[in-house]
Order: C-alpha cells, then structure tokens, then sequence
C-alpha cells in the first residue's frame, strides 16, 4: 500500500485560511471515516489537530478544521498564526489494522 | 499529565536487531483504554506506522514490516518495546511511540489515531 499523497509545501499570509489536501484511494480514506491530521514541530513531539476526519480535540484552537470528500481529506486553518507554521501530516485506517501516513506538508506563513 | 519517552542505542549495525523502549509516565499502560504504538520517520521522508499492542497483549503490524517486528510491553516498569530484526541502511529513522485512542467518552473501538507521541529518537543503521 502506498502512502497518502500531500502537496509537499503550502503558504499563507497571517490572517488568511490555507487548505492543505491528502489523497488516498477507496480503500482507505475513501473507505473509512478514519482520517486524522497531525501537527509537526521538529524537535517536539507531533500532535494531533483533527480525529475521524473532523473531530477537534478539545485543546486544538477552531482554526483547525477537517473534510472529506471521496478520496480526499483536507485540512484548513482559517486565520493564520505565526506559530501554525509547521509541518502537517495526515493520515488514514486503510483496512486489515493497518494505518497509512502521509508524506507531510511544511506549512509557511508568509 | 502523561508523557511517553523513547529510549535506546542510536546506532545499530546492519544485519543485528534494533531494541527501543517506551516509558510512560503519568499513566498506566495497562489501563485498557489505549493501544500503545511505534511509528517511524525516515530523514527527509514522511511518517511510517511500524505497529500497535493493547493490555490483552493483542498485537497489530504494518504488512511490510511484520516478519521483522515484535512490540511487547512490561507492565510492572510501565513501558512497552520495539524489536525490528535484521536492520537495514533503510531502517534509519526517528522511531516515534504514541499512544492510540480507544476508550473515549466510554466508547470503546479502534478509532486509528494518536492522540499522545514521544518526542522521538534517532537510530542509525550503520557498521
């Protein structure tokens, strides 16, 4: 199984909304309701922003917010701050216990 | 608050069996209410997940990884590892453990999410 697709690189003013998108294919986030994406600060440990493809938990701010559509998920954050400027990664339940990631979008504000 | 800290050589030579270790403090592993999993992140790659286990000692593992891996716990020291056999140059990553969700709000299914990750730590496969 290949990874989930993401566009590698991403940008946004301070104050705009950037979409970042995660491609996969029926059998895993066509296929489930799986999806969650996850914020990267390198040298911290990665947390997570959105569950079940559009769950928040409750300590993410509600810029953060999550879809899906097919086989696509995407992640937008509405008014960007200085501190979302990390990378982003999704990922998908692809069926047989197995999870599929992928392969990250840096996100820079600009 | 509960926090999960990896540990363990950072160098193994090729062919020999990495060894990693995951303490979690704050909270038990044996709760039942989370799966305790590895996750891996090749140098300028994206995030690999390695595999997961529950209390019962149940396992799951990533169909490419599986006849290399093993993931067991100690309970009595509150941690759980990793063993990945005959490693290769392309077994070099940041090994990520993470806790993955399962009993929220007294629900309890697989939910495939992590909602709780280590900070990480570096293994190179080198001789």
């Amino acid at each position: 199984q290949s990874a989930l697709t993401q566009p590698p690189s991403a940008s946004g003013s301070p104050g705009q909304s950037v979409t970042i998108s995660c491609t996969g294919t029926s059998s895993d986030i066509g296929g489930y309701n799986y999806v969650s994406w996850y914020q990267h600060h390198p040298g911290k440990a990665p947390k997570v922003m959105i569950y079940e493809v559009s769950n928040r938990p409750s300590a993410v701010p509600d810029r953060f917010s999550g879809s899906k559509s097919g086989n696509t998920a995407s992640l937008t954050v509405s008014g960007l701050q200085a501190e979302d400027e990390a990378d982003y990664y999704c990922s998908s339940y692809a069926g047989n216990n197995n999870v599929l990631f992928g392969g990250g979008t840096k996100l820079t504000v600009l | 608050q509960v926090q999960l800290l990896e540990s363990g050589p950072g160098l193994v030579k090729p062919s020999q069996t990495l060894s990693l270790t995951c303490t979690v403090s704050g909270g038990s592993i044996s709760s039942g209410r989370y799966y305790w999993s590895w996750i891996r992140q090749p140098a300028g790659k994206g995030l690999e997940w390695i595999g997961r286990m529950f209390t019962s000692g149940s396992t799951n593992y990533n169909p490419s990884l599986k006849s290399r891996v093993t993931i067991s716990a100690d309970m009595s020291k509150n941690q759980f590892s990793l063993k990945l056999t005959s490693v290769t140059a392309a077994d070099t990553a940041v090994y990520y453990c993470a806790r993955d969700d399962y009993c929220s709000g007294g629900n309890c299914y697989s939910r495939w999410y992590f909602d709780l990750w280590g900070r990480g730590t570096l293994v190179t496969v080198s001789s």
